[in-house]
């Protein structure tokens, strides 16, 4: 199994309302990630967990909040985004540890703010 | 500071090969990667390298020289299909697990 789950798929909120992503792997890998990517863009990296604890946070707004329940589950916390903030948000997972794995990505969650 | 420069778009024909430059500047250096990513989709893994050298797999090729911060991408017989961006990223910096991306090149193949 190489694969990387995301749910939903789609997702249109308004700026009150709070939502989560969600990201399963079951790679046995324990560095997960977040991505954000806007049209034309590559993506931008948001959040890292390494053995289900916050690595790295790239000066992400307070309104995005990663979690990490377990070492196979990742889930992103939205709360009052901006229109702004639409985009498609990335999961991957990669092997712990040094370079030479890749990143598997998630189908990622088209999200639109309204 | 950290770089990473690829063209923007190119364009092919179908049948035909195409090479996709990518130079980098990064403050250290763990591995090269490229990546396809179909407009609306994920990225999906290419190619992996760490040593100098060409990586063949199928009809996709990778290289890299350390020394002159340089890779490049090779598809031979293009297909239809192989219409994407492609996405070169390092390894590198501060952190083992940060992936520094380059823009991407849009490849369109006529046929």
């Amino acid at each position: 199994d190489t694969e990387v789950t995301q749910t939903p798929k789609h997702l249109v909120m308004g700026m009150t309302n709070k939502k989560s992503l969600k990201c399963e792997q079951h790679m046995g890998h324990r560095a997960m990630y977040w991505y954000m990517q806007k049209a034309k863009k590559p993506p931008e990296l948001m959040f890292v967990y390494s053995y289900e604890k916050l690595s790295i946070n790239e000066s992400v707004p307070s309104r995005f909040s990663p979690e990490c329940p377990n070492s196979s589950l990742l889930n992103l916390h939205l709360h009052a985004l901006q229109p702004e903030d639409s985009a498609l948000y990335l999961c991957a997972s990669s092997q712990q540890g040094q370079g030479g794995t890749e990143a598997f990505f998630g189908q990622g969650t088209r999200l639109t703010v309204v | 500071g950290q770089n990473i420069d690829q063209p923007t778009e190119m364009t092919a024909t179908e049948g035909a090969i195409v090479q996709i430059n990518c130079t980098y500047q990064t403050s250290g250096f763990n591995g090269l990667f490229w990546y396809q990513q179909h407009a609306g989709e994920a990225p999906t893994f290419l190619s992996y390298n760490v040593l100098d050298g060409l990586e063949e797999k199928g009809r996709f090729s990778s290289f890299l020289s350390r020394s002159k911060g340089y890779s490049y991408l090779l598809l031979k017989e293009l297909q239809m299909k192989d219409s994407a961006s492609y996405l070169c990223a390092v390894r590198g910096g501060d952190s083992n697990y940060q992936l520094i991306w380059g823009a991407g090149t849009k490849l369109i193949i006529k046929p």
